[in-house]
């Protein structure tokens, strides 16, 4: 079975500071990884996605993520906040075998950036 | 424009009453999802369909029904046994062979009373 541990519920940045969202995984299989973001009362809408090759994936929007097979770990990053990134981020995962196309969420990070 | 349409976004409905919530895509997706979503919880993963005429229940599955007749469609219908209905729902498709990400309707926002 797949799980997704994000770290942290809430994340507060300062405007122009370093976003570090963590998101650890448990797979038995190579994983597929994808981060997502969400705005109050909105659907989820994809940032990035890892699937094979290279372990540094850039995405929408700045954010860019490293899969670590070693640490277990996707963590996303963007150099310099800006207030638009205030949202909710999910990490999710996707096993093999009989999960089909299922995806595991993470249970969100909730971005503040401060002005 | 491709994507996936939600309606109605907000919808209210007295206690007791079943309700159907509409998801229709246009991606030409094998598979479609419903979640449940409540302050602080995450997606909660309620049905999910890789193909038509064929669906699995998800992690909370109890109080909801759907139907995949289309590939285009998956009304999920919130029974009157769902003991807290009010959440916000979303639905998502993607293929079912890859690649994985899922793309996301708009969502319905459900309060019952």
């Amino acid at each position: 079975a797949q799980s997704v541990t994000q770290l942290g519920s809430h994340v507060s940045v300062s405007e122009g500071a370093l976003v570090l969202l963590r998101c650890n995984y448990s797979s038995s299989v190579p994983p597929y990884l994808f981060w997502y973001v969400q705005y109050p009362n909105q659907g989820l809408q994809l940032l990035l996605k890892y699937t094979t090759g290279a372990t540094l994936v850039k995405g929408i929007n700045g954010f860019e993520a490293e899969f670590k097979k070693s640490e277990t770990s996707f963590h996303l990053t963007k150099p310099s906040a800006h207030m638009s990134d205030a949202a909710e981020y999910f990490c999710a995962v996707r096993g093999t075998g009989t999960s089909g196309s299922r995806l595991t969420f993470g249970e969100g990070t909730q971005l503040t950036v401060n002005p | 424009d491709g994507g996936i349409t939600q309606s109605p976004k907000y919808l209210f409905r007295k206690e007791g009453q079943n309700v159907t919530l509409s998801c229709e895509q246009n991606l030409n997706h094998d598979a479609m999802y419903w979640y449940r979503q409540d302050p602080g919880q995450g997606l909660r993963l309620i049905y999910y369909s890789q193909i038509v005429n064929d669906f699995q229940k998800g992690d909370i599955a109890e109080g909801y029904s759907v139907s995949r007749e289309k590939k285009e469609s998956f009304p999920l219908t919130v029974t009157s046994a769902q003991k807290n209905p009010t959440a916000f729902y979303l639905c998502a498709s993607s293929n079912r062979d890859g690649p994985y990400e899922q793309y996301f309707g708009p969502g319905t926002r459900l309060t019952v009373t």
